[in-house]
């Protein structure tokens, strides 16, 4: 079992350029969420897919978009990057709600 | 509506006991715990799904009290290999989704 694998692990962007990153959750898992950590910080909450669907969202603008394919895989899109979206952006599965969630290494994104 | 986590820091010697706790002004559907090592992912720890219910696992366990909206990581005879910031995430009822904590930076020296 490969666990939750996300793509790319490093990735640097301008201001004002658009990023897509990738996550393929654990073998069994349905149910994806995406977060965004900052240096020192805990996970912030971005939003949660289920069933191809947006469940959950937490206080971050449109410019964060995402999708969750028939396999159960998912994107983060962010549109318009500014400086401040720099951070480790971290994918986590589970098994619908309530349960253990496993989270992939992370994609680390530096706007510049 | 973030979890509020004392200590913010803690600094052990090999064989030490910790506590970690863990208060939200929501009520509280469940708390899960999660350590993350410097430069990696979180990891899962456990889950309290009831109010007043206790968990663990080797050294490691953990209370939810659901009257309170409060949890508390407890850490038995330290090791080397508990270093880490420590997270709880809490879900409210209705929500599925985990919001986390402040974390709390745990060093075990030996």
């Amino acid at each position: 079992d490969a666990g939750v694998t996300q793509s790319p692990t490093h990735l640097i962007k301008t201001r004002g350029q658009q990023v897509t990153l990738r996550c393929s959750p654990k073998s069994g898992h349905d149910t994806v969420s995406w977060y965004q950590q900052a240096l020192g910080q805990g996970p912030q909450f971005i939003f949660q897919y289920y069933e191809e669907e947006e469940r959950q969202r937490g206080n971050f603008p449109d410019r964060f978009s995402g999708h969750q394919f028939p396999n159960y895989s998912s994107e983060l899109n962010v549109n318009a990057l500014l400086l401040g979206d720099s951070a480790l952006y971290l994918c986590a599965s589970s098994l619908g709600g309530n349960t253990e969630a496993f989270f992939g290494q992370g994609t680390r994104l530096t706007v510049v | 509506q973030q979890p509020v986590q004392s200590p913010q820091a803690v600094i052990l010697r090999e064989g030490e006991d910790a506590v970690i706790n863990c208060s939200s002004s929501k009520a509280l559907y469940s708390v899960h715990w999660y350590r993350q090592k410097h430069g990696e992912a979180p990891v899962f720890l456990m889950i309290l799904l009831k109010g007043g219910e206790q968990k663990g696992h080797d050294k490691i366990s953990a209370s939810f009290n659901e009257k309170k909206q409060q949890s508390s990581l407890y850490l038995t005879a330290s090791q080397l290999s508990y270093s880490g910031t420590y997270f709880c995430g809490t879900e409210t009822f209705g929500t599925d989704k985990l919001i986390f904590g402040t974390g709390t930076r745990l060093q075990v020296f030996p």
